[in-house]
């Protein structure tokens, strides 16, 4: 079935290391996204892309960085510069000429940093 | 820069009855869409109901519908005979025109937590 993967699903990271959480859709999207969920906060996108090698910064990227190297993956890398970075992310995926211009989700990757 | 605001952070309904989740948004757009996605406790973002813009006939998917007050910029949904199931994480979102990078944003507000009484 298509969809998108997410993965791992739990991450525990050390302070001052770098983690790269996985997204995989085979929908045949073009555009990826990713978002951040704080309790309280809804979701707050990271980055955005709509074609291979290329992307934008959303409203919160600052410690974070991206690749879209294929239309299928987008990986996020949280690096130790995010000073915060303990939450939910979702992964997701949309393209405007099928399914009402719905974004589809990811099943989200919990990051936790000991 | 597009809002969503949702301000209620949280709302009970009894089991059978109808309940209103309110949603806003302001943007100076003419083309966008709007959605409103259930987060139950799995925390997967389930879609449940989308308007378009353009339409001014109002959106309904069974128990759900919606109030899309385009001039007032209020888009509510409306669940009616409620379920222990409908209990969840409500979230209103925006997808914004298309952007000078050739995609669209997809703009989430707050979100209501909904609880469902027995």
């Amino acid at each position: 079935d298509g969809g998108i993967t997410q993965s791992p699903k739990y991450l525990f990271r050390k302070e001052g290391q770098n983690v790269t959480l996985s997204c995989e859709q085979n929908l045949n999207h073009d555009a990826m996204y990713w978002y951040r969920q704080d309790p309280g906060q809804g979701l707050r996108l990271i980055y955005y892309s709509q074609i291979v090698n290329d992307f934008q910064k959303g409203d919160i990227a600052e410690g974070y960085s991206v690749s879209r190297e294929k239309k299928e993956s987008f990986p996020l890398t949280v690096t130790s510069a995010q000073k915060n970075p303990t939450a939910f992310y979702l992964c997701a995926s949309s393209t405007p000429r099928a399914s009402g211009n719905t974004i589809y989700f990811g099943e989200g990757s919990w990051l936790t940093v000991v | 820069a597009q809002t969503v605001t949702q301000s209620q952070p949280e709302m009970s309904v009894q089991e059978a009855e109808t309940v209103t989740l309110s949603c806003t948004y302001d943007t100076s757009e003419s083309d966008y869409y709007l959605f409103w996605y259930k987060q139950p406790p799995s925390r997967q973002m389930i879609l449940v109901i989308r308007q378009e813009a353009y339409k001014q006939q109002n959106a309904t998917e069974n128990r759900f519908s919606v109030n899309f007050q385009k001039a007032a910029k209020s888009f509510s949904l409306k669940i009616s005979d409620s379920q222990l199931g409908d209990a969840a994480m409500y979230f209103c979102a925006y997808r914004s025109a298309r952007t000078t990078s050739g995609t669209y944003k997809y703009i989430f507000g707050t979100g209501t937590r909904l609880k469902v009484l027995a």
